[in-house]
């Protein structure tokens, strides 16, 4: 079973429609980011957590909220799709405590296409 | 976080060893060197990573240069499922944040 898990892994919008994107992890990590890419580019930051009561915005927050449920719980809204915001989503967690570096772990993604 | 220089692609041979090189001449004392790869649209995956001796794993090895203002990563014996894109990433430990993916190197393994 993969460690990140996205749900849902496509999805179709139309612009203005609120949509969830939802990141579970069963790797006891506390720090959990949610980034985006776009064709032929690199990833950016969009929120990043580092425990369930902390939320910190990222490069481009703009347009995107997110909630931390629990630890294992890391959600991604758009409040009102926008076509731009067409990308490939991923999330990531990586533990804050550990001693040699901190390694992100990725979920597979999620690919949003907002008509 | 230091900026890192890779070529934007190479080929390999099935079966032979995929040398990965990266350039990154203004990193610091506490930053470690990482590498991950994207295998089309697929999550970023780590491979590896080190600070300053060489490291090992079931995937790959890491030799950073005594300076180490580079590092070259090791595929031993590359597959046709190798074939990805590779980011050398260099950052400060327990930084927290975002991970910077520059251009990588698109590594071609042909049969």
């Amino acid at each position: 079973d993969a460690d990140v898990t996205q749900t849902p892994r496509n999805r179709i919008t139309k612009t203005g429609k609120r949509i969830m994107l939802e990141c579970s992890q069963t790797k006891g990590h506390d720090r959990m980011y949610w980034y985006r890419q776009d064709p032929g580019l690199g990833l950016r930051l969009i929120y990043y957590s580092f425990d369930v009561k902390d939320i910190n915005k990222g490069e481009i927050s703009d347009g995107y909220s997110v909630s931390r449920q629990a630890q294992a719980k890391f959600s991604l809204s758009l409040e009102s799709a926008i076509p731009n915001q067409t990308a490939l989503y991923f999330c990531a967690t990586s533990m804050g405590s550990s001693t040699w570096g901190e390694t992100q772990y990725f979920g597979p993604g999620t690919r949003l296409l907002v008509l | 976080d230091a900026k890192t220089t890779q070529p934007p692609s190479m080929d390999c041979a099935e079966g032979r060893a995929a040398n990965l090189p990266c350039n990154h001449s203004t990193i610091s004392g506490n930053e470690y060197v990482y590498w991950y790869r994207q295998i089309h649209s697929q999550g970023p995956q780590y491979i590896i990573h080190g600070l300053k001796n060489n490291e090992t794993n079931e995937m790959a090895s890491l030799i950073i240069t005594e300076d180490r203002k580079s590092s070259t990563l090791i595929l031993p014996h590359a597959t046709l499922r190798d074939t990805a894109v590779y980011y050398c990433i260099v950052r400060v430990d327990n930084a927290g944040n975002m991970l910077t993916f520059g251009g990588g190197t698109r590594l071609m393994v042909k049969p």
